[in-house]
């Protein structure tokens, strides 16, 4: 069975554009999670689509936004790209949502912004 | 809100020995899980080992052993006969039963590394 694929893996940006991040999750699976990865903030959850609806939301300003599709397929909106979105977006899928079902990470997508 | 401690950023380890990592967690939540996920350089996040707070027989999983100790809120990893491919970052997480889906809670990582 395939795993999680985020494309594209690595993406530069100029500050003030707008950047969209896709995640494919298992074959089945109907949850996706973002996270945002920094070295200076850690690790932070972004948001859940779960039968693509946001199940749940983390602390990050209106900019950042999701969606899911019907095949479960999630994207990741990021506008007005400011110097400090430069991280690693990792996403996760899971059967479902919440309970005891493992999460499984795709490779992340580095983006970078100048 | 639940946030999770790992106080030691770096730790080291000789090929073969054990050691053993350290995490603690604050929650005024009786539900939830936790969980060891090892972030290599490749930084595919990968799960080591997981544990229902309602379980009170730490998991294990091959090499890999938790010590979990609900009341003192701690949650620590020991690994043994340590190998050269268990160099990587790990991350502690918790996730609530109760309110957040499947949203992980991290801790700041510990970057471990095996000397050969």
């Amino acid at each position: 069975k395939a795993g999680v694929t985020q494309t594209p893996r690595y993406l530069i940006k100029t500050r003030g554009q707008q950047v969209t991040l896709s995640c494919s999750p298992i074959s089945g699976h109907r949850s996706v999670s973002w996270y945002q990865q920094t070295p200076g903030q850690g690790l932070q959850f972004l948001f859940e689509y779960f039968s693509e609806t946001q199940r749940n939301k983390g602390n990050f300003p209106g900019r950042f936004s999701g969606r899911q599709f019907s095949n479960s397929r999630s994207e990741m909106n990021v506008s007005t790209l400011e110097l400090g979105d430069s991280a690693l977006y990792l996403c996760a899928s899971s059967l479902i949502t919440g309970y005891a079902y493992e999460q499984y990470f795709g490779p992340g997508t580095r983006l970078t912004v100048t | 809100a639940q946030t999770v401690t790992q106080s030691q950023p770096e730790m080291s380890v000789q090929e073969a020995e054990t050691v053993t990592l350290s995490c603690t967690y604050d929650t005024s939540e009786s539900d939830y899980y936790l969980f060891w996920y090892k972030q290599p350089p490749s930084r595919q996040m990968i799960l080591v080992i997981r544990q229902e707070a309602y379980k009170q027989q730490n998991a294990t999983e091959n090499r890999f052993s938790v010590n979990f100790q609900k009341a003192a809120k701690s949650f620590s990893l020991k690994i043994s006969d340590s190998q050269l491919g268990d160099a990587a970052m790990y991350f502690c997480a918790y996730r609530s039963e109760e309110t957040s889906g499947s949203r992980l809670t991290f801790g700041e990582g510990t970057q471990l590394t095996v000397n050969p």
